[in-house]
């Protein structure tokens, strides 16, 4: 079976301050990695993917991502955190592609991700 | 440029109403997707339209929940007999036939009392 972890609830940071924002997964074959940001009342905007090639994704806002396949990890990194990427964080997975090419989406739970003045 | 939109974003019911949530999703997108999302979770699959076609529905947590896609575009997810536990935001999703990135709307919130 596909799934996500996200093994922190929340992670802390001081503005300035590197973040790293943690994620596993388990699927078969290649896995498709997403991660999104949920601020407040609004929906999921996508931040970046793995799909193949380069381990190190770049995306928006400044964050980047490393796919780990030894580890099956895929973490979210920001050299420096500004108060205004305080916010939820969700990593996802495409599930596998089945006879009607379904391409849904596995989803963590989701770290709260608080960076302090 | 339009992004998913949907209609309305927060909805309150009596339990035992209808409803119906609607998405617009971005134009000339082919799949659209329905994702549940309780509150402190991660969203929930529900359904999955490629054009008209529902090719997946396995999510739908019971026969109460019903979703359509008539002519490609618009989706309605309708929800019968609505009880307590389907309080929840309502995630509408669309991705283009070139790329795996799905496009999310701003959802809407379901209350039900």
């Amino acid at each position: 079976a596909q799934s996500v972890a996200q093994p922190e609830d929340q992670v802390n940071v001081a503005e300035g301050n590197p973040l790293t924002v943690k994620c596993t997964y388990s699927v078969s074959g290649n896995p498709y990695l997403f991660w999104y940001v949920q601020y407040p009342n609004r929906g999921l905007q996508f931040l970046l993917k793995y799909i193949t090639g380069d381990n190190l994704v770049k995306g928006s806002y400044g964050f980047e991502a490393e796919f780990n396949k030894s580890q099956t990890s895929f973490h979210l990194k920001k050299p420096s955190a500004l108060v205004s990427d305080s916010a939820l964080y969700f990593c996802a997975v495409r599930g596998l592609i089945n006879a009607g090419n379904n391409r849904k989406l596995i989803w963590g739970l989701g770290t709260s991700l608080a960076v302090n003045p | 440029g339009a992004g998913v939109s949907q209609s309305p974003r927060y909805k309150v019911a009596k339990r035992g109403q209808d409803v119906a949530l609607r998405c617009d999703p971005i134009s000339g997108h082919v799949s659209l997707f329905w994702y549940q999302q309780a509150l402190g979770q991660g969203p929930e699959f529900l359904t999955y339209f490629q054009n008209e076609a529902q090719l997946d529905k396995s999510g739908l947590p019971s026969d109460r929940f019903f979703a359509e896609r008539p002519e490609g575009s618009v989706s309605t997810l309708k929800i019968q007999r609505t009880q307590q536990e389907d309080s929840a935001v309502y995630l509408c999703a669309s991705t283009g036939a070139s790329t795996d990135t799905q496009y999310f709307g701003p959802g809407t919130r379901l209350t039900v009392l």
